[in-house]
């Protein structure tokens, strides 16, 4: 069965750093991306950014690529999301991401993981 | 950014009676390759969004056919022929045309 499993709850100080991890199980990792996206308390769904499984190659929204970092660890299975100059704005819960749609003859699917919270407290 | 506007905010529905949400954006979501990527999700209170109909009209996997998506360029409707208690909830759209990706505000639906 396929998974993306996230590490757990971060409560981090202003100008601090965080690091959130996602394993993959059930699927060939390199052969796609994972997504990033987040969302904060009332607020909707907003994607940050977007890194090749395979040869680590990224997208990021302009909102954030000033301050993030993406990447994978394919021995692992693993992605990997670095957020710099945390704000008490960017408290959320931080999700994983990946999807297909099915163009290149495999079956279309959306799998995420279950979130990390992150809380950006003085 | 692409701008992607829902409505209505709330639904209240009554079981077993349909609902249909909307789903507006400021630029056409036709992409270059002639496609045009935009999905809805349903997020259950406390649980991870889940996608239900991607590139307008394709049924994800698992999803009941009382899911039905439709539109075309700026304007796309999401709509259940009979709404379930397990479809409460939020649902969002979401564009993957123009980068970078964008949602909804959401639409909460709820019993009437």
């Amino acid at each position: 069965q396929v998974h993306l499993v996230q590490s757990g709850t971060e409560v981090k100080k202003p100008g601090a750093s965080v690091k959130i991890s996602c394993k993959a199980s059930g699927y060939t990792f390199p052969n796609y991306g994972i997504h990033w996206v987040r969302q904060a308390p009332g607020q909707r769904l907003e994607w940050m950014g977007w890194i090749n499984g395979g040869d680590g190659g990224t997208k990021y929204s302009p909102k954030f690529h000033d301050r993030i970092t993406l990447t994978t660890d394919t021995s692992a299975s693993t992605a990997y999301m670095e957020l710099n100059g945390l704000r008490s704005e960017d408290t959320a819960l931080y999700y994983c991401q990946t999807y297909d749609y099915g163009d290149s003859g495999g079956r279309a699917f959306d799998l995420w993981g279950r979130g990390t919270m992150v809380t950006v407290s003085s | 950014d692409v701008l992607m506007t829902q409505s209505p905010l709330s639904l209240p529905v009554t079981l077993g009676q349909p609902a249909s949400i909307s789903c507006r954006s400021n630029e056409s979501l036709v992409h270059h390759d002639g496609r045009t990527y935009l999905n809805w999700f349903h997020q259950r209170p406390g649980q991870s969004p889940r996608r239900l109909i991607y590139k307008v009209s394709n049924r994800d996997s698992g999803i009941p056919d009382r899911f039905s998506g439709s539109g075309s360029g700026t304007d796309f409707t999401l709509k259940i022929s009979g709404v379930e208690a397990e479809d409460l909830g939020i649902y969002y759209c979401m564009q993957g045309t123009h980068w970078p990706t964008t949602f909804g505000q959401g639409t909460k639906v709820e019993i009437k």
